[in-house]
């Protein structure tokens, strides 16, 4: 078992650029989601798909898409990347049964820093 | 919606020192995540409570769900302790999405 695994680790983008994070789960989860985590602020979710073939937003959303590929697979896009977006971007995935609770498995981060 | 603080924001302990870090919320709750991120960046999970007690090793959850409050423990602490400890709930009360909302996170460094 991979877990929740996340490419690429390291990443360095001119503004305007695009790109696409990578993210897939192993572990047959039906919940994925994608947070970013900036110094001095807690995670904060962008997007997550509940199950698949569903997207919503999260609390910081602008400047980012979303594809649920398939049950294991779900990626974050920057159209036109901005410095604004530079930060560490976790994915994570869990199984979400009604109101009952599950742990959340993250994967090991990306590093973006756009220029 | 749910909010939720931790305190102390950074926490420096002598190696042995019992530790504690307190985490704050809102809004009731299933269950309350608390998560460890390593100096090199992973998020793993150490527990998930919803009622009382649970220990793992030197690690200690309690919850108390009435004052809407949680502490970790950390006896006997250890340089490798030294990570950032971070609290986390549910967005809502009773939400299906699952959605969880982050404390800022404790920066612990144990020193020998």
């Amino acid at each position: 078992n991979a877990g929740v695994t996340q490419t690429p680790k390291f990443q360095v983008l001119k503004t305007g650029q695009s790109m696409t994070l990578q993210c897939a789960q192993d572990m047959n989860h039906n919940s994925m989601y994608w947070y970013r985590q900036d110094p001095g602020m807690g995670l904060r979710l962008i997007y997550y798909s509940a199950s698949e073939g569903t997207t919503d937003k999260g609390e910081v959303p602008n400047g980012y898409n979303v594809s649920r590929l398939n049950k294991r697979e779900f990626s974050l896009r920057l159209e036109s990347a901005a410095p604004s977006q530079t930060s560490v971007y976790f994915c994570a995935s869990r199984v979400v049964q009604g109101r009952i609770d599950n742990e959340q498995f993250f994967g090991p981060g990306t590093r973006l820093t756009v220029l | 919606k749910n909010e939720v603080e931790q305190s102390p924001q950074n926490l420096t302990a002598q190696e042995g020192e019992f530790i504690t870090i307190n985490c704050s919320y809102s809004v009731g709750i299933s269950a309350l995540h608390w998560l460890q991120q390593h100096p090199g960046g992973g998020i793993v999970s150490l527990f998930m409570l919803s009622s009382g007690k649970k220990k793992h090793g030197r690690l200690i959850a309690t919850i108390n769900i009435q004052e809407k409050h949680s502490s970790l423990h950390i006896t006997a602490s250890h340089p490798r302790d030294s990570a950032v400890y971070i609290c986390a709930v549910p967005e809502y009360y009773g939400g299906s999405q699952g959605n969880l909302i982050f404390g800022k996170g404790t920066k612990l460094s144990v020193k020998p």
